[in-house]
């Protein structure tokens, strides 16, 4: 069946690099989503690749996709205390449903 | 502007208690969606609606009915409400690869 991990915390040092990394088992999926929620808030799209791709570049955002390990990574520059929050990846199949992994607490300390 | 609204945005209830979460959209998308967010579970579909008229089962849609009379509302209803069903639930509706979601509905069922 379909399933999404991801590691449940990372904690960062403002300035610094954050790689948030995700697994997906279903091959077919089409498209591969990172979402972040803030405290209290909904879910926001950062960033999307579709699967024929390998590397998506959007500002501080670097999505890299390794389609034969079913790997995705969402790596952030400069990370911001602003950028605390949990992400979540998903990936579809026709881009109504969404299978989301179970999201990564992002904590930025100064 | 693009919009997903749920009311209401927050609920305590007792168990046993009917209640519909209301969820209405305004980009006249023909995919609505139910999902409710739990720790360590991620994001898990209760139903979905391709049209009007038109809905079907998610991965968890058990205590859970859905309707959808017209394009724009979908609205979850919980017959008999049981604590299980505490959570934060989230509308989205979706058009070619985006999913917007809503704001959250925390629900808590003593």
């Amino acid at each position: 069946g379909e399933d999404v991990e991801q590691s449940l915390f990372l904690s960062v040092r403002e300035g610094d690099s954050s790689v948030i990394n995700c697994t997906y088992t279903d091959s077919s999926s089409t498209y591969l989503y990172w979402y972040k929620q803030e405290p209290g808030a909904g879910l926001q799209l950062l960033t999307y690749i579709f699967s024929n791709m390998d590397m998506k570049q959007d500002q501080r955002l670097t999505v890299l996709l390794n389609k034969k390990d079913k790997h995705l990574s969402l790596r952030i520059a400069d990370t911001q205390t602003g950028d605390s929050a949990i992400y979540f990846c998903a990936e579809s199949y026709n881009t109504d449903k969404l299978i989301f992994g179970t999201g990564t607490r992002l904590q930025v300390f100064p | 502007e693009a919009q997903v609204t749920q009311n209401p945005r927050y609920l305590i209830t007792v168990t046993g208690k009917k209640l519909t979460v209301t969820c209405s959209q305004n980009m006249n998308h023909e995919y609505m969606s139910w999902y409710r967010q739990d720790p360590g579970l991620g994001l898990r579909q209760i139903y979905y609606s391709m049209n009007v008229e038109v809905t079907d089962k998610g991965d968890v849609p058990e205590g859970y009915k859905v309707s959808r009379k017209e394009k724009r509302n979908f609205p979850l209803i919980l017959e008999s409400p049981s604590p299980n069903q505490t959570s934060l639930y989230f509308c989205s509706t979706s058009d070619s690869y985006e999913q917007y979601f809503g704001p959250g509905t925390r629900l808590t069922v003593t």
